[in-house]
């Protein structure tokens, strides 16, 4: 069965370091996709990077990056330069492609960054 | 783009009262809506899958008479929950895709509150 785990509930960063968020991920499927989302305390899903499991390059939006390491079954977020309003909740999520005809996502716990003055 | 909607932000009813939430995709049309829950400080769980015009596919463990839902168009797809008790309070939050291997756009989530 398909599993997302992030194992850090709370993570410090100071402003203007970047910061790393760490997600696993365990599926049989071959055709995948991982997706990072953000929640501010307002409540809202914010979609901030996507991975297709066929994808050879790491992708990159802006100060986010994913580090896509498929052996290892990691997508773990790469925050750069961090500002107070990335204070929030980050999510990482996967949606199996083969067999997932709805095309439903299975999130991990999610990682509580706060990031310091 | 990719926007959707969810309305009412919050809402307030009395235990046995029924409460319904739209979600709206308002510039895409979207083939296919989840909706989530999500307690505090916890992850999302999708209750249920709804695909315009066809019946909607539930979670293991949702129960289906209590938590309808209806997707009528490629825009709207509402969540009504029926007789509510308090603990059904939690976060309520929709998504939105185009597709099956599109990425899922969020609502900005509904809070109810069961007296």
């Amino acid at each position: 069965a398909q599993k997302i785990t992030q194992t850090q509930p709370g993570m410090f960063v100071q402003e203007k370091e970047a910061v790393t968020l760490d997600c696993t991920y365990d599926t049989s499927d071959q055709s995948y996709g991982l997706f990072w989302y953000k929640q501010p305390s307002s409540g809202e899903m914010i979609f901030l990077i996507y991975q297709g499991s066929y994808d050879e390059q790491n992708a990159t939006e802006g100060r986010y990056s994913l580090n896509f390491q498929k052996a290892r079954k990691s997508a773990n977020l790469v925050i750069s330069a961090s500002q107070l309003g990335d204070s929030a909740m980050y999510f990482c999520a996967m949606r199996e492609l083969t067999y997932n005809q709805g095309g439903k996502l299975i999130f991990g716990q999610g990682t509580e960054l706060s990031v310091k003055p | 783009g990719a926007v959707v909607s969810q309305h009412p932000s919050w809402v307030i009813c009395k235990s046995g009262t029924s409460v319904k939430i739209e979600c709206r995709s308002l510039d895409f049309q979207a083939t296919t809506m989840f909706w989530y829950r999500q307690f505090p400080k916890q992850s999302l769980m999708l209750m249920a899958t709804s695909n315009e015009g066809s019946k909607a596919t539930y979670e293991q463990g949702v129960e289906k008479d209590k938590f309808l839902i209806n997707h009528a168009s490629l825009t709207l797809s509402t969540l009504t929950v029926t007789s509510a008790h308090p603990e059904d309070s939690s976060f309520y939050i929709c998504s939105a895709s185009s597709g099956k291997a599109d990425t899922q756009y969020f609502g900005p989530g509904t809070r109810l509150t069961v007296l």
